[in-house]
């Protein structure tokens, strides 16, 4: 069956500070992968998505994601975090149907 | 450009009563709809999709029902509501398969 894991459930750091939220996927075909951003009292939106090509993505607000076909993995960055990236983040994987993985919840302290 | 609209915002029902969560998407058509549920710690639960009207998948069994009785309207029900049926409800659209989908608002529904 597809999964999507990430690995943290909660992140705290400081403005300035670099970001790494892990994820996984399960599924042994062809895949489009996703990270959506949740803050606070907001819609779910689209960070950035990988469909094909370039396996770095680079997505909006400095987010960036890598795919690693090799680790089944889709980890998403950003090299210095603002209060303003508070937010929950979902990683999604799209085989034969979207599928979430558990969110992690950013807080950034000022 | 495409819209989502969920309402109500918020909503508060007792055990027992019904439910009915409307979900309507403008500026596309044909769209495929989805229902998540959105729990905390545990991402996004898909609760069922519809490719087209009177067409709706069910994923996960439970209390609840959809309904899709115009091409860009969507329904989640339920004739009896249970304390598990708390959460936050979702709607979301997508051009076709299972790729890019976009949010509604949500729905924040609390049974007592």
């Amino acid at each position: 069956a597809q999964s999507v894991s990430q690995h943290n459930h909660h992140v705290i750091l400081s403005e300035a500070a670099s970001l790494e939220l892990g994820c996984n996927y399960s599924y042994g075909g062809t895949v489009n992968l996703f990270w959506y951003v949740q803050y606070p009292g907001q819609h779910l939106q689209l960070l950035l998505k990988y469909f094909s090509g370039d396996p770095l993505v680079k997505g909006i607000k400095g987010f960036e994601a890598e795919f690693i076909k090799s680790k089944f993995s889709f980890n998403l960055r950003k090299p210095s975090v603002q209060w303003s990236d508070t937010a929950e983040y979902f990683c999604a994987a799209a085989g034969n149907k979207l599928t979430f993985g558990g969110g992690t919840r950013v807080l950034v302290k000022p | 450009s495409q819209t989502i609209h969920q309402w109500p915002a918020t909503l508060v029902q007792p055990v027992g009563s019904p439910l009915s969560l409307e979900c309507t998407v403008e500026g596309t058509s044909n769209p495929n709809l989805y229902w998540y549920r959105q729990a905390a710690g545990r991402g996004l639960q898909l609760l069922f999709y519809s490719v087209g009207i009177g067409q709706i998948s069910s994923e996960v069994p439970q209390n609840l029902s959809a309904s899709r009785p115009q091409d860009r309207q969507f329904i989640l029900s339920s004739k009896k509501l249970l304390l598990s049926d708390s959460g936050f409800y979702l709607c979301a659209w997508g051009a076709e398969g299972y790729n890019e989908q976009f949010f509604g608002p949500g729905t924040r529904l609390t049974v007592l």
